[in-house]
């Protein structure tokens, strides 16, 4: 079946530090791929997200991009903030958006 | 607050007693999924429906758990003589066909 793996946390970087979650991908056909934020306390939030090849998805700073020759949508930006500090899940949809699958989350923690 | 809420946040109760949560999607979408998500996990996929149709299950679902959406708007669902193992939190979220999820909270369960 489908599965998601992302690298194992926590990553701990310093405040303006450059940051690389690494997340890569089995499936059938052509899904969607998906980033979600999980803040301290708070309930998943969508991050960004690409729907084809190619496809490179951003938002507040972060960047990931859908390589499809490497089945890979890994999680970058520039320079961190210690709001960003928070644990990031990596997921994939079959093309009807039916159901997502999530990888196990990484922890992020930014230190000032 | 039009996002998608859920009641209660946690719930208490003892092995073998029955619970059941809540979920008030954002109004227009008429997708509605659940999600269970353990400690150090991402979150696994439970059921979907489709206005009221309950178009798909998990293999996770087991007989003791029932989902309703009774008139394409909330849902519930319920667990039936509760498990220890069933302590976790479950997820809800919502959906346009063929769009991004947003979701909920969640409902925090420990089966004492």
């Amino acid at each position: 079946g489908d599965s998601v793996t992302q690298m194992e946390g926590p990553v701990t970087l310093s405040e303006e530090a450059f940051l690389t979650i690494n997340c890569t991908y089995t499936a059938t056909g052509y899904p969607s791929l998906f980033w979600y934020v999980q803040y301290p306390g708070e309930g998943l939030q969508l991050l960004l997200k690409a729907t084809k090849a190619d496809d490179k998805g951003s938002n507040k700073g972060f960047e990931a991009t859908y390589r499809k020759e490497t089945t890979s949508f890994h999680l970058e930006k520039g320079s961190v903030q210690v709001s960003d500090s928070a644990v990031y899940f990596c997921a994939l949809s079959d093309q009807g958006f039916q159901k997502l699958v999530f990888g196990t989350g990484t922890r992020l923690l930014v230190s000032p | 607050d039009t996002g998608v809420s859920q009641n209660p946040r946690h719930k208490i109760t003892k092995r073998g007693q029955n619970v059941t949560f809540r979920c008030d999607p954002i109004s227009e979408h008429n997708r509605l999924y659940w999600y269970r998500q353990t400690l150090g996990q991402g979150p696994e996929f439970l059921t979907y429906f489709q206005n009221e149709a309950q178009l798909e299950k998990s293999r996770l679902l087991s007989d003791r758990f029932s989902a309703e959406r009774p008139k394409g708007s909330f849902s519930t669902l319920e667990i039936q003589r509760t498990e220890q193992g069933d302590s976790a939190m479950y997820l809800c979220a919502s959906s346009l066909a063929d769009a991004a999820q947003f979701f909920g909270p969640g409902t925090r369960l420990t089966v004492l």
